[in-house]
């Protein structure tokens, strides 16, 4: 597999569930970000991991607890969800170096729906 | 802080159309520019980037200059196709302390035959 690969691609959960996403990026990159893309609005940040530290959490909810165990992998675990926390979840990965030359390269995402 | 303006669209344009999405930016000192597409169902992918003043990213007919006298980084294809509709996201790199990325509200592009 090459880039970046993002499962499940779809995912419904209740509001008491517990779930996770899982991303991986086979690139060789030391950076990993979740973003969040919501209907009508702007592509939110919502963590950023360098080197499996988190340099970005952008005050997003405690039932979003995210987990970066090396820099080839990123986890987004879900708690108590709300239904306005249904989107799409994008992965991205970056070299991550100082010239800030390089680009994002994306995961598919997963599509998260919350009942 | 850093931030990227996009217009908004829909952008409705028939087959063989010039295309222009125009895309300003504020930023401290100089990021790189870059040029994203989503087509339905996918994540974005690079469409072209530009990491200097002047330099023009170019990729399958589409263009973009970086022009740091006006702050802009416009789109422009001479002639679009109806597999062009999607959404262009203009983005640059943030270069404060974290790795982060800033992007525009995005532009949806529809090409009728």
């Amino acid at each position: 597999e090459t880039g970046v690969t993002q499962t499940p691609r779809h995912l419904v959960m209740g509001m008491t569930n517990k779930k996770s996403l899982k991303c991986e990026q086979h690139l060789g990159h030391n950076a990993m970000y979740w973003y969040k893309q919501s209907a009508k609005k702007p592509l939110e940040l919502m963590f950023v991991y360098n080197f499996k530290e988190q340099t970005e959490n952008n005050s997003v909810p405690s039932r979003f607890s995210p987990e970066c165990p090396n820099s080839s992998h990123l986890f987004l675990h879900l708690h108590t969800l709300q239904p306005e926390d249904s989107a799409l979840y994008l992965c991205a990965s970056s070299q991550g170096d100082s010239t800030r030359t390089g680009e994002l390269f994306f995961g598919e995402g997963s599509r998260l729906t919350v009942l | 802080g850093n931030s990227v303006t996009q217009m908004e669209g829909p952008v409705t344009l028939s087959e063989e159309a010039f295309l222009t999405i125009n895309c300003t930016y504020t930023a401290t000192g100089y990021p790189s520019l870059f040029w994203y597409v989503q087509y339905p169902g996918e994540g974005l992918q690079l469409l072209l980037k530009a990491t200097k003043a002047d330099d023009k990213g170019s990729n399958k007919g589409f263009e973009a200059t970086y022009r740091k006298e006006t702050t802009s980084f416009h789109l422009e294809k001479g002639s679009v196709q109806v597999s062009d509709s999607a959404v262009y996201f203009c983005a640059l790199s943030d270069l404060s302390g974290t790795y982060k990325y800033i992007f525009g509200t995005g532009t949806r592009l529809k090409v009728l035959a």
